[in-house]
């Protein structure tokens, strides 16, 4: 089986960085996606990854070390429209997504 | 623009009613999808398609079924609504040569 685990609730500041991290353990690992959904919103695609490493798309960075069971998602000179939930999902076989419960991040000016 | 959408937005039902979902796609994808997101948990696969006739069950497809007619559609329907299905409904779409899935814009569906 599949098991996420991410932080409930971040705060940060405008202009600031916030680093959301994500464990987990699974039995088919095939990627590791992240997810952004603003309230009330569908969820929308920001990062994937497969290897090992950090993969950067402007303000927003993914890390991920599949020993550990890691990711993490950064996000750079934050701005109030980055106030959202960050999913962490796993990619089981070749299409199937298993979402974390996300992680609601707060800017605050 | 391809694009995905979801009718009705909002759904209010009485339980024991049958009620159907919709979901269309232009994006031409094979692949389609029904989640549920509930507070507290992640989202959760009901049902998904990897092509026309083609359907399988997810996480929590009990009470839910859906068909599988032609590439653009995959129409999401629970046969008898229960308090339980309460619940914002995404479709979503994707390939197996792409990266991601595209999501609908949501059903919030209240069974009361």
């Amino acid at each position: 089986g599949q098991n996420i685990d991410q932080p409930t609730e971040m705060t940060a500041t405008e202009g600031a960085i916030v680093q959301i991290n994500c464990t987990y353990q699974t039995s088919g690992f095939n990627g590791l996606f992240w997810y952004q959904q603003h309230a009330g919103e569908a969820p929308t695609f920001l990062s994937y990854n497969v290897l090992d490493g950090l993969e950067e798309k402007g303000r927003f960075s993914s890390f991920l070390s599949r020993s550990k069971g890691y990711s993490y998602l950064l996000l750079k000179e934050l701005q109030m429209k980055d106030s959202a939930s960050y999913l962490c999902v796993l990619r089981e076989g070749t299409d199937k997504l298993i979402f974390g419960t996300g992680t609601r991040l707060q800017v605050f000016p | 623009d391809a694009e995905i959408t979801q009718s009705p937005r909002h759904k209010i039902t009485e339980t024991g009613r049958q009620v159907t979902l919709a979901c269309h796609q232009t994006w031409n994808h094979n692949n389609m999808f029904w989640y549920r997101q509930d507070l507290g948990h992640g989202l959760r696969l009901i049902h998904y398609s990897y092509g026309v006739q083609d359907t399988n069950k997810g996480e929590v497809s009990d009470g839910y079924s859906v068909s599988r007619s032609n590439t653009e559609d995959l129409p999401l329907t629970l046969e008898s609504a229960a308090s339980s299905q309460t619940s914002v409904y995404f479709c979503a779409t994707g390939n197996s040569d792409t990266d991601t899935q595209y999501f609908g814009p949501g059903t919030r569906l209240t069974v009361l």
